[in-house]
């Protein structure tokens, strides 16, 4: 069976520092991944999503990057934190992005101070 | 644009009540709908999806839902809740083929009194 992991699981940062969020995917090759920002009261927005290996697709720009070194990890990034960076990162993977549904992670909750 | 709306942020029903959370969504042509539930501390999970055919789709623990394309809606229903339903339902669409993302509505929090 399919599994999926994000560490950590809470982060409390200060501004300006860089940040590296981690997701993992066990029992499947070649998934879709994507990672998500949840904020209480306006669901689910989609930050990126990556077909392959180094194919990384950004739906909102922003001061987050993404990369996939490799075929079942997806890491977030960024080089100096905002405030507004603070909220709950989701990652997900799917079979494919055709009528295939999505499964999360248990995400990591992200403090920016 | 594509856009799902959810119009109850919270819902709060005792035990046996009735349920119906609405959706909205606006898109061009065929769209996927899907359900999502996220229970406290734990991961959000797929509740129910429509592709095609019977518009009315039954998902796990007693939901379903059902899609009228003429009023671009996909609204959720139980017809009796439990306490263990408490919890945050996203729903969520996609264009159809093999190209669109999925679009999430805000969420209803559904608050279940014993």
């Amino acid at each position: 069976s399919q599994t999926i992991h994000q560490w950590p699981a809470t982060l409390v940062q200060p501004v300006g520092s860089p940040l590296s969020l981690e997701c993992t995917v066990e029992g499947t090759s070649n998934p879709n991944l994507y990672w998500y920002r949840q904020a209480a009261g306006r669901g689910l927005q989609l930050l990126f999503y990556s077909v392959g290996i180094g194919q990384i697709s950004s739906e909102v720009p922003q001061n987050l990057s993404a990369s996939r070194p490799q075929d079942r990890q997806f890491i977030l990034s960024s080089k100096k934190l905002l405030l507004s960076d603070s909220g709950f990162y989701l990652c997900a993977w799917s079979w494919g992005q055709g009528y295939d549904e999505q499964f999360f992670g248990p995400g990591t909750r992200l403090t920016v101070l | 644009a594509q856009s799902v709306s959810q119009h109850n942020h919270h819902v709060i029903l005792s035990e046996a009540a009735s349920l119906e959370l609405g959706c909205n969504y606006s898109y061009g042509g065929t769209v996927n709908l899907f359900w999502y539930v996220q229970y406290p501390g734990q991961h959000l999970q797929l509740l129910l999806k429509y592709f095609s055919g019977d518009p009315l789709v039954k998902g796990i623990k007693g939901f379903e839902a059902e899609f009228i394309k003429s009023k671009f809606s996909f609204n959720l229903r139980k017809p009796s809740v439990q306490w263990s339903d408490t919890a945050e339902y996203f729903c969520a669409a996609r264009g159809g083929g093999s190209q669109g993302n999925l679009i999430f509505g805000k969420g209803t929090k559904l608050s279940v009194k014993p």
